[in-house]
């Protein structure tokens, strides 16, 4: 069935160290994909998202290039800062806008 | 333009009990649709609302049970609690049917069982 598996850490880094977060999915087409992060206490936020195969989604200095061929998402910044810490989900939406999260990744950013 | 509201943000209950939860979508959404997180469990998906009707639902038991209001907001309800309801409701709303549009968070209720 659909599902999305992503790097579950935690993770944790020094400020300003590159950050990837691995993303895979199942589905049948091409749907859309999406980054969603939680910061402590709160709901989801979306942070990104690609519609289309080789779209890249890109906010906050965060970026995820949508990969047909290797059906994945990978998540990337080039320098994180402390205010990143939060858990972070990829996610695709079926036809009927119910939401397939993968796991979460706990990222940790120390100064 | 205002988000998705979820009232209660903090509610304790005891086993046995029911409980309601509501939700706000964004004004003009109209699809409307719940998960629970939990630590063990990650984010499952309840069920999904349109129009007032139920379009998809996730595979948890008939205690959990939800609708839709013409104005498209949404209750929850989970009848006969026990411990392991214990969790934080998201509720989220989209603007239309389809894959490519995003899905919009509320900042959930979170349900103690004790």
């Amino acid at each position: 069935g659909d599902s999305v598996t992503q790097m579950e850490g935690p993770v944790t880094l020094s400020e300003e160290a590159f950050l990837t977060i691995n993303c895979t999915y199942t589905a049948t087409g091409y749907p859309s994909l999406f980054w969603y992060v939680q910061y402590p206490g709160e709901g989801l936020q979306l942070l990104l998202k690609a519609t289309k195969a080789d779209d890249k989604g890109s906010n906050k200095g965060f970026e995820a290039t949508y990969r047909k061929e290797t059906t994945s998402f990978h998540l990337e910044k080039g320098s994180v800062q402390v205010s990143d810490s939060a858990v972070y989900f990829c996610a695709r939406k079926t036809s009927y806008d119910k939401v397939i999260f993968g796991p979460g990744t706990s990222l940790s950013v120390i100064p | 333009k205002a988000g998705v509201t979820q009232t209660p943000r903090y509610l304790i209950k005891t086993r046995g009990q029911q409980v309601t939860l509501s939700c706000s979508p964004i004004s003009g959404h109209r699809s409307v649709s719940w998960y629970q997180q939990t630590p063990g469990q990650g984010l499952q998906f309840l069920f999904e609302y349109f129009s007032e009707t139920q379009r998809n639902k996730g595979n948890f038991p008939g205690r959990f049970s939800g609708r839709q209001f013409s104005n498209s907001r949404s209750e929850m309800n989970v009848s006969t609690l026990e411990l392991g309801d214990s969790a934080l409701y998201l509720c989220a709303s989209s603007p239309e049917v389809g894959s490519n549009t995003e899905a919009f968070f509320g900042q959930g209720t979170r349900l103690t069982v004790v």
